[in-house]
């Protein structure tokens, strides 16, 4: 069976200090990959996607990146936080095709 | 583009009463349908999907939901209701061709008062 694991899943950093977020999935190849943000009490903001190695789709211009070095790893990244980027980070995988998605248990980003 | 609206940000029932959130969406074009449940502190759990056949759709933990296309709406609902079923609740929506963007709804916060 598939599974997908996310971490860590809680993490408090300052102001301008860098990130990473690590989301893997086993069980499956060629998944598409996806970083969705959920600010509090809202819903789910897509950040980015990927259909393959390589190939990042971005959907809000912001100071995040994200980077898909094999197969079924999606790493987030950030250069400097700001206060805005705190909420809780959500690393989803789907069979291509039109599938649902499969979310992992996500991380909750404080940035202070 | 699609988009997805979810009315009602709270929904307070009583435990075994029955309970409906509603989902319309806009789409110019064939779409896949997704409910979604989120408890606290964790990740999203698919609820049900209509992918297409039957309108009305079957879920896990009692719920189901039915596709209006003249209505464009994809209610979901439950007959009786548990403590346990206190979650967010979150609408999706797909296009049939595509990378499997999801656009999801803002949510509806249900609350089961004992």
């Amino acid at each position: 069976s598939q599974t997908i694991h996310q971490w860590p899943a809680t993490l408090v950093q300052p102001v301008g200090s860098p990130l990473s977020l690590e989301c893997t999935v086993e069980g499956t190849s060629n998944p598409n990959l996806y970083w969705y943000r959920q600010a509090a009490g809202r819903g789910l903001q897509l950040l980015f996607y990927s259909v393959g190695i390589g190939q990042i789709s971005s959907e809000v211009p912001q100071n995040l990146s994200a980077s898909r070095p094999q197969d079924r790893q999606f790493i987030l990244s950030s250069k400097k936080l700001l206060l805005s980027d705190s909420g809780f980070y959500l690393c989803a995988w789907a069979a291509q095709g039109g599938s649902p998605l499969h979310f992992g248990n996500g991380t909750r980003l404080t940035v202070t | 583009a699609q988009s997805v609206t979810q009315l009602d940000s709270q929904v307070p029932v009583f435990e075994e009463a029955p309970v409906e959130l509603r989902c319309n969406y806009s789409s110019s074009v064939s779409v896949y349908l997704f409910w979604y449940v989120q408890y606290p502190n964790q990740g999203l759990q698919l609820l049900l999907k209509y992918l297409s056949g039957s309108t009305l759709v079957k879920g896990i933990n009692g719920f189901e939901a039915e596709f209006n296309k003249s209505q464009t709406s994809f209610h979901l609902r439950k007959p009786s209701v548990h403590i346990s079923d206190t979650a967010e609740y979150f609408c999706a929506v797909s296009e049939k061709a595509g990378a499997n963007n999801l656009f999801f709804g803002t949510g509806t916060r249900l609350t089961v008062i004992p």
